[in-house]
């Protein structure tokens, strides 16, 4: 079975700061992706960065990059130079090569201090 | 614009009443999904279509019943509303794995469901 913790409710970071969400995961199986979703308060569900397993680079899109451990099961997400638009819910989430089923951890918010 | 289309985006219902969430896709996604976001609890996933005529339970489906008769429509209903049900919904198609591995899904702008 897959499952996904994210074991920071809240987090606050302040503008222009550098924040990092957590993120642990676990799966039987061998290949996988793995994805961040942010919610602003409009409740829109946005892709911000993914990663697949096979792959040994960190991904990396504009502020944002992640730090993936696979031994560890840990992908955390690095938000550089926040902003005041990051504030928002973040999931972290997860599907295997086979699978049908994107599984999401609770959440984090993220609150950005001006 | 292509996308994933969620009607309505708010709804309020009494206790025991039926009703029917839709959920209309038009980039021919394969897979398509109904979840629940509930606070401190994520998204759970509901129930689950891997194409037409093809679905499937996910983590929390008592209470609802799908159906997928076209690739483009999976509407979620809700057979005898209950306040346990008060959640905002949405709904998520994607490629199948074999034909794009990475995109992840697309989601609906969700409906707020209240049941009263």
């Amino acid at each position: 079975a897959q499952t996904v913790t994210q074991s920071q409710p809240e987090m606050s970071v302040q503008e222009a700061e550098t924040v990092t969400l957590s993120c642990t995961y676990d799966t039987s199986e061998s290949d996988y992706y793995l994805f961040w979703y942010k919610q602003p308060p409009s409740r829109q569900m946005i892709l911000v960065i993914r990663q697949e397993a096979y792959k040994q680079q960190n991904a990396t899109e504009n502020r944002f990059s992640v730090n993936f451990q696979k031994a560890a099961k840990s992908f955390s997400l690095k938000i550089s130079d926040s902003q005041l638009g990051d504030a928002a819910m973040y999931f972290c989430a997860s599907r295997t090569e086979y699978g049908n089923k994107l599984v999401f951890g609770a959440g984090t918010i993220l609150r950005v201090k001006s | 614009n292509a996308g994933v289309t969620q009607t309505p985006k708010f709804q309020v219902l009494k206790t025991g009443q039926s009703m029917t969430l839709q959920c209309a896709q038009d980039m021919n996604h394969e897979y398509m999904s109904w979840y629940r976001q509930d606070p401190g609890m994520g998204l759970r996933l509901i129930h689950y279509s891997v194409g037409a005529g093809i679905t499937d339970q996910g983590e929390v489906p008592n209470g609802y019943n799908v159906s997928r008769s076209t690739t483009e429509d999976f509407p979620l209903r809700l057979l005898s509303a209950a306040p346990s049900q008060t959640s905002v919904y949405f709904c998520a198609s994607s490629y199948s794995m074999n034909r794009d591995r990475v995109r992840g899904y697309t989601f609906g702008s969700g409906t707020r469901l209240t049941v009263v």
